[in-house]
């Protein structure tokens, strides 16, 4: 069954600290996996996506990582602002039948 | 445990017709939400409704128009299709969520409507 699963479900945070955020699948074939952050009652909006290939991907303070092997991928945030709580959504596409694969997402607040 | 239903999940229309599509929320989540992917492209946010009423508008053309029910089911209208409105439409849902996470929500996606216009 392919599936996404996130971990943690929920995470509080200070300013200026550091967190990383788990994504395990099991999709195949697999595409490309793609991490979204998403305010309440807004679009989500695309963070990083990644392919087979690829390890790491960095955008800003946002570095996603890519294990294949063990289908599992993280993103890590590096000196968390305010504005960094939402809610972040990891997608994986699945090539076989262009369809997305959502995981339930990690709720983080980040508190000064 | 019960999920988001959409119905139906797949549908074809020619140009022109118009499409209704459902989305019935997780049981006590009071948030609906809507996107449109289309084929290799990031999903679409379109709208969304908070407890009936519509909380945030995205990319959604005029020619679609949606509402939320008292039963919290939600409705995608979609009228004079076009060949680029063929795409899949999720809807996702939520629900409030308080304390320290106050604001920010888990949403839980649909299957999807694959919508295919000839």
């Amino acid at each position: 069954k392919n599936q996404v699963e996130q971990s943690p479900q929920s995470l509080i945070i200070l300013e200026g600290k550091n967190c990383t955020l788990q994504c395990n699948y099991t999709v195949s074939p697999f595409s490309n996996l793609r991490w979204y952050k998403q305010d309440t009652g807004r679009g989500p909006v695309s963070l990083t996506i990644m392919t087979f290939s690829e390890n790491t991907k960095s955008n800003g303070r946002y570095t996603a990582t890519l294990d294949a092997d063990t289908k599992q991928s993280s993103l890590h945030i590096t000196a968390s602002q305010l504005s960094d709580s939402a809610s972040y959504i990891c997608v994986v596409l699945s090539g076989g039948y262009n369809k997305l694969i959502f995981g339930a997402g990690t709720r983080l607040a980040v508190h000064p | 445990a019960a999920g988001v239903i959409q119905s139906p999940r797949h549908l074809i229309k020619e140009k022109r017709e118009t499409a209704t599509l459902k989305c019935y929320p997780i049981p006590r989540h009071d948030t609906v939400y809507w996107y449109q992917q289309g084929p290799g492209q990031d999903p679409q946010f379109l709208i969304s409704f908070y407890e009936k009423m519509q909380s945030d508008k995205g990319s959604i053309p005029d020619r679609f128009s949606a509402q939320q029910f008292s039963d919290y089911h939600s409705e995608l209208n979609m009228s004079s299709l076009e060949l680029g409105d063929s795409a899949l439409y999720f809807c996702a849902s939520s629900f409030p969520t308080s304390g320290s996470f106050r604001g920010l929500d888990t949403q839980y996606f649909g299957p999807g409507t694959r919508l295919t216009v000839l």
